[in-house]
């Protein structure tokens, strides 16, 4: 099985922070990965699949990459919006997510 | 705008069979890979199987004895039956599409998701 580690589980930031979240794979997935922002009491929602690539519609300010084993996902410059729990996914074998990452104002 | 609903019963008994559906709407589900996926409360997302429009499956391994997914595409349905349940099934149980661009083999992400619904098992 593929296990896939985030840190940090929690980050405190404000409004306008740059802020990154890592997400690593206990093997190589090549760039099969995917990060989701999931409110409470909703679906997650696709950000960035195959590493670096910015799903429709989702603002720029998000970003990716990484590949084999260690992944980053970058918010600019955070908005009001953006506080929520993140979560990466491997795609390479069958399908792993990381714990998640809680996106806390400080 | 491709929507997914999922549907069953909200309470399950301790050792029976939970069962699902999802109803896709807005677009075929001809070349995508159908998955449940579910979320303890509080807990991280557990992608439990998936299912082509062939009828062809792959099941989590640490599920794979309890799980079996159908597909019916004349109704734009698939589901889930999870047999021997326990309280640590207790989730809220979505249902999501995914899509591979023509990797082979194949390698989805999940684009559109279900609302969820929670599934509690009780004696």
């Amino acid at each position: 099985d593929i296990q896939m580690t985030q840190s940090p589980s929690t980050l405190s930031a404000s409004v306008g922070d740059r802020v990154t979240i890592t997400c690593r794979a206990s093997q190589s997935i090549s760039s099969w990965l995917a990060w989701y922002q999931q409110k409470p009491g909703k679906a997650p929602k696709l950000l960035i699949y195959k590493a670096s690539s910015l799903e429709s519609e989702v603002p720029s300010r998000f970003s990716g990459s990484g590949s084999g084993t260690e992944f980053t996902l970058t918010i600019s410059s955070l908005q009001p919006d953006d506080f929520a729990t993140y979560y990466c996914q491997q795609y390479d074998t069958y399908n792993t997510f990381g714990q998640g990452t809680k996106l806390e104002i400080k | 705008q491709v929507q997914l609903q999922e549907s069953g019963p909200g309470l399950v008994k301790t050792s029976e069979t939970l069962s699902l559906t999802c109803t896709v709407s807005g677009g075929s589900m001809s070349t995508y890979y159908w998955s449940w996926i579910r979320q303890p409360a509080g807990k991280a997302l557990e992608w439990i199987g998936r299912i082509y429009t062939s009828g062809s499956t792959k099941y989590n391994p640490s599920l794979k004895s309890r799980v079996t997914m159908s597909v019916d595409t004349s109704k734009n349905q698939f589901s889930l039956k999870l047999t021997s349940v326990t309280a640590a099934d207790t989730a809220v149980y979505y249902c999501a599409r995914g899509l591979n661009n023509n990797h082979v083999p194949p390698h989805y992400y999940f684009d559109y998701w279900g609302q969820g619904t929670l599934v509690t098992v009780s004696s």
